[in-house]
């Protein structure tokens, strides 16, 4: 069935940067979006940016513009995000996940179990 | 950016109870909204899409409707498992947006 499964928990100091991986099972990473989404502590869901494997394109929210890359390695179904410059308030579980689109109708329908990452000196 | 507000914010409630809860875009999107669930330390799981279609797998006293900038989930029969935070993401525009979320609580 399809897996998308995430790297482990980082601890990274202020200015430093952190890279999550998201290793994709049971589909081809190259059919479909990667999204990639954070969660503070006790707070909501925040989408960061998005990813085309196959195309190598991406984009994110403005919030993060600069500071985020995602990129792919298709030849081993594995996508990544790499958050630079990192601040105390990026402190967060960071999911990523599949977005399927069925005609014009998209959703996000797999999702990788989160890696915290936490920001402290 | 498109807003998304979620009412309630908190909807405390018992089992086998009805429950509807509301998703607004601050501008038209369509029908480009899905909804999920997250239950505390769990992953979010996609329940609608498409403002209305169930997804595979999800049982059917979920129902989502509307259209435009007004959003409705209800539960027809709520269930213990179903006490977690329900969020609505809407597909129309990049970025993306996530409402606020709404905690059911029992």
């Amino acid at each position: 069935q399809v897996q998308l499964v995430q790297s482990g928990a980082e601890v990274k100091k202020p200015g430093a940067s952190v890279k999550v991986s998201c290793r994709a099972s049971g589909y081809t990473l190259a059919s479909h979006d990667i999204h990639w989404v954070r969660q503070a502590t006790g707070q909501g869901l925040e989408w960061l940016g998005w990813m085309t494997p196959d195309r190598g394109s991406s984009g994110s929210g403005l919030k993060l513009q600069g500071r985020v890359a995602m990129t792919t390695n298709t030849s081993i179904n594995t996508a990544y995000m790499e958050l630079s410059s990192l601040k105390s308030d990026d402190t967060a579980v960071y999911f990523c996940a599949r977005v399927r689109c069925v005609g014009d109708d998209c959703f996000a329908d797999s999702w990788g179990q989160g890696t915290l990452v936490t920001v402290s000196s | 950016d498109i807003q998304l507000t979620q009412s309630p914010s908190f909807l405390s409630a018992s089992v086998g109870d009805r429950v509807t809860f509301t998703c607004r875009a601050s501008q038209g999107i369509g029908s480009d909204l899905a909804w999920y669930q997250q239950s505390p330390g769990k992953v979010p799981k996609l329940l609608i899409y498409a403002a209305s279609t169930l997804h595979s797998g999800v049982p059917s006293r979920f129902s989502g409707s509307g259209s435009g900038t007004e959003f409705t989930l209800t539960i027809s029969s709520l269930q213990p498992e179903d006490f977690a935070t329900y969020y609505c993401q809407q597909f129309n525009r990049y970025p993306l947006t996530f409402g606020g979320g709404t905690k059911v609580e029992i």
